[in-house]
């Protein structure tokens, strides 16, 4: 399995602005996806990364919201955009190898005040 | 899209006691995996299992992918059996057009 690391680990940052938060993977994987978890609740697909392209967003997320980048096949930014209190989330990265299991990294805690 | 839902909605065992958590699903799958969230927030892999049966010591996984449902089972819980189990399916579609689904999940309170 793919061991995923995620940065920052958690943040509280003020309404209006920004946060990046960086997917780094140990192994080159095909197919890399940002989901968010609000409190409580279950996840949901933001968007896939598509390396050397621009990603692909679920219904209901833009990318002038989410900007994504995908660089190389190991490694992944998701950007939360003039943040509001709504924001607030965990955000989880994730991966596919081989055939359809996915792995997930730890998760970005988001608190927007 | 697929519909995915997730029964009971919230357990609570004494520990030693046995569980069932059912996932329903509205459409054919290529892949379901059900994951652990543990109470820091973790997802963990318990189960790729699109169909058939698995065991990994005290938990397994039945998918009836005919009938589009799949059951876990907990066997002699214990308190860090705690957390939030989810179901989750992808499909009808192949390829890069594929992606998983969550369920709503099944919050499960494990007392000593």
């Amino acid at each position: 399995s793919a061991v995923i690391s995620q940065k920052p680990s958690r943040d509280i940052c003020q309404r209006g602005t920004s946060l990046t938060i960086q997917c780094q993977v140990d192994s080159q994987v095909t197919m890399m996806f940002w989901y968010r978890q609000q409190p409580g609740q279950s996840l949901t697909l933001i968007a896939t990364a598509n390396q050397g392209s621009e990603a692909t967003y679920e219904s209901g997320f833009v990318i002038d919201k989410f900007p994504i980048s995908r660089p190389n096949l190991t490694f992944s930014t998701l950007t939360v955009s003039n943040m509001s209190p709504e924001d607030s989330s965990i955000y989880l990265c994730s991966v596919r190898q081989a055939a359809y299991e996915q792995y997930f990294g730890p998760g970005t805690r988001l608190t927007v005040t | 899209g697929i519909q995915v839902e997730q029964s009971p909605p919230d357990l609570i065992l004494q520990e030693g006691a046995n569980s069932t958590l059912r996932c329903n699903f509205s459409d054919s799958v290529n892949n379901l995996q059900w994951f652990h969230q543990n109470p820091w927030g973790q997802l963990i892999n318990l189960f790729y299992i699109p169909s058939g049966t698995k065991q990994n010591g005290r938990l397994s996984a039945t998918t009836v992918a005919t009938e589009r449902y799949s059951l876990l089972y907990i066997s002699s819980s214990q308190t860090t059996d705690s957390g939030v189990y989810f179901c989750a399916v992808d499909g009808p579609q192949r390829g890069t057009a594929s992606k998983l689904t969550f369920g709503t999940g099944t919050r499960l309170q494990v007392t000593l």
